[in-house]
């Protein structure tokens, strides 16, 4: 079965530091996408990153960077100098490339406060 | 530019009351989406659909109805409202030959 699996309920990161979220995914494809959204108390979910299963670079985009290792269908979330404003919920998803249907399963989320 | 807007933001129905809920995007985006989030169970695709005057089920389409008339619309049916429905619905878009998606502000349903 295809799953998304964050471990951390809760996280409390000091501003500025850093901090990683963790995201394990279960599939059986060769071929798939993954994805981080943040979504802040005023409920938009807020695309941030994106990593192809064939990219050989982990995906940055600005203090964002997926740390992708494959072999442990791990998919990490770092955010670095972290800021008030990044206190939300983060979700890691996942598309299958080749799907029934045009298919993202998405994990029960990680709610993150950033203290100052 | 407003991205994906969704309309209303807070609704609330008696049982068996019918709505729709309209979502608008001013992308061009070909791919459009409604999921609902309930607590503890992440987001679920309802409906989808890849271009105007198409529509497709996804993982919890029953008691949900959708239209694409237009390619910037993409509007979400309850034709016959049940309390298991109270929900937050969020629509999404996405660009063809992208994957990610933008998401709607959200809706949040109370069927009492």
């Amino acid at each position: 079965a295809q799953k998304i699996t964050q471990t951390q309920p809760g996280m409390f990161v000091q501003e500025k530091e850093a901090v990683t979220l963790d995201c394990t995914y279960d599939t059986s494809d060769q071929s798939y996408g993954l994805f981080w959204y943040k979504q802040p108390s005023s409920g938009e979910m807020i695309f941030l990153i994106y990593q192809g299963s064939y990219d050989e670079q982990n995906a940055t985009e600005g203090r964002y960077s997926l740390n992708f290792q494959k072999a442990r269908k791990s998919a990490n979330l770092v955010i670095s100098a972290s800021q008030l404003g990044d206190s939300a919920m983060y979700f890691c998803a996942m598309r299958p490339m080749k799907t029934s249907y045009d298919k993202v399963i998405f994990g029960p989320g990680t709610s993150l406060s950033v203290i100052p | 530019n407003a991205g994906v807007t969704q309309t209303p933001k807070f609704r609330v129905l008696k049982t068996g009351q019918s709505m729709t809920l309209l979502c608008a995007q001013d992308m061009n985006h070909e791919y459009m989406y409604w999921y609902r989030q309930d607590p503890g169970m992440g987001l679920r695709l309802i409906h989808y659909s890849v271009g105007e005057g198409t529509t497709a089920k996804g993982e919890v389409p029953d008691g949900y109805n959708v239209s694409r008339l237009k390619k910037q619309n993409f509007l979400l049916g309850l034709e016959s409202a049940a309390p298991s429905q109270t929900s937050v619905y969020f629509c999404a878009s996405r660009a063809s030959g992208r994957y990610e998606q933008y998401f709607g502000p959200g809706t949040r349903l109370t069927v009492t």
